[in-house]
């Protein structure tokens, strides 16, 4: 079974770029749709883009402007870049294989602060 | 795009049935068969229960049921146990191919 792990700086400061990596395992990266989906301390779930792993990208129209995602399938990673974040950008990060038309395996999650 | 539409909150006794809705448009749940249902206990991160509006994951429950009906779907659940207790999370593609959430309901097992 695949098992997805995000890896990454849990303090990121205001106006700064967040930076994630999620490693996968059990699994080929390839021919696969990935994805990373955030929550807010207390809220839902919000969810950021999905990355084909020829690279092809679909991002959440909200937050376009500042994401990138990239995959690297020598190391079956891939990884996110959200810029200029603020204290709303402050929640725990999934990232998630994606089958069957949606988010099937998840990652652990891991919490991500943007303060000074 | 606004998320999907789901109660705050639903509850039931041990042993009997709830129903949670999702309620989109023709352009999300409407137009695809592309619906999934997560878990999600405290503290934890999600979990697959329905994927394409009615099929469970290996290892999950048969009590965990999914539906569909224009543009509202559903999840059932029978036979409530006390470890079902959780927050519930629907999904959708979109026509934009993007992905919206519900905003989560908690489900309360009395």
């Amino acid at each position: 079974q695949v098992h997805l792990q995000e890896s990454g700086p849990g303090l990121v400061k205001p106006s700064e770029t967040l930076s994630l990596t999620c490693t996968v395992s059990g699994g080929s990266i390839s021919n696969y749709f990935w994805s990373w989906i955030r929550q807010p301390a207390g809220k839902g779930l919000e969810w950021i883009g999905r990355i084909y792993s020829s690279g092809s990208t679909n991002y959440n129209p909200s937050l376009k402007s500042r994401v990138t995602m990239s995959v690297d399938t020598s190391k079956n990673q891939f990884s996110l870049r959200l810029s200029s974040v603020t204290a709303a950008d402050t929640a725990v990060y999934y990232c998630a294989k994606y089958s069957s038309g949606g988010p099937y395996y998840w990652g652990q999650g891991t919490l991500v602060t943007v303060s000074s | 795009q606004s998320a999907l539409t789901q109660p705050a909150s639903v509850s039931g006794s041990p042993g009997q049935s709830i129903t949670i809705s999702c309620t989109g448009t023709s352009s999300d749940v409407g137009g695809y068969n592309y619906v999934s249902w997560h878990q999600q206990h405290p503290g934890k991160a999600p979990k697959l229960m329905i994927y394409e509006v009615r099929n469970r994951p290996s290892g999950v429950p048969d009590r965990f049921s999914g539906s569909k009906s224009g543009n509202t779907a559903s999840l059932t659940i029978s036979g409530l146990q006390a470890e079902d207790e959780a927050d519930y999370y629907c999904s959708s593609y979109t026509s934009t191919s993007a992905e919206l959430f519900g905003g989560g309901t908690k489900l309360t097992v009395l």
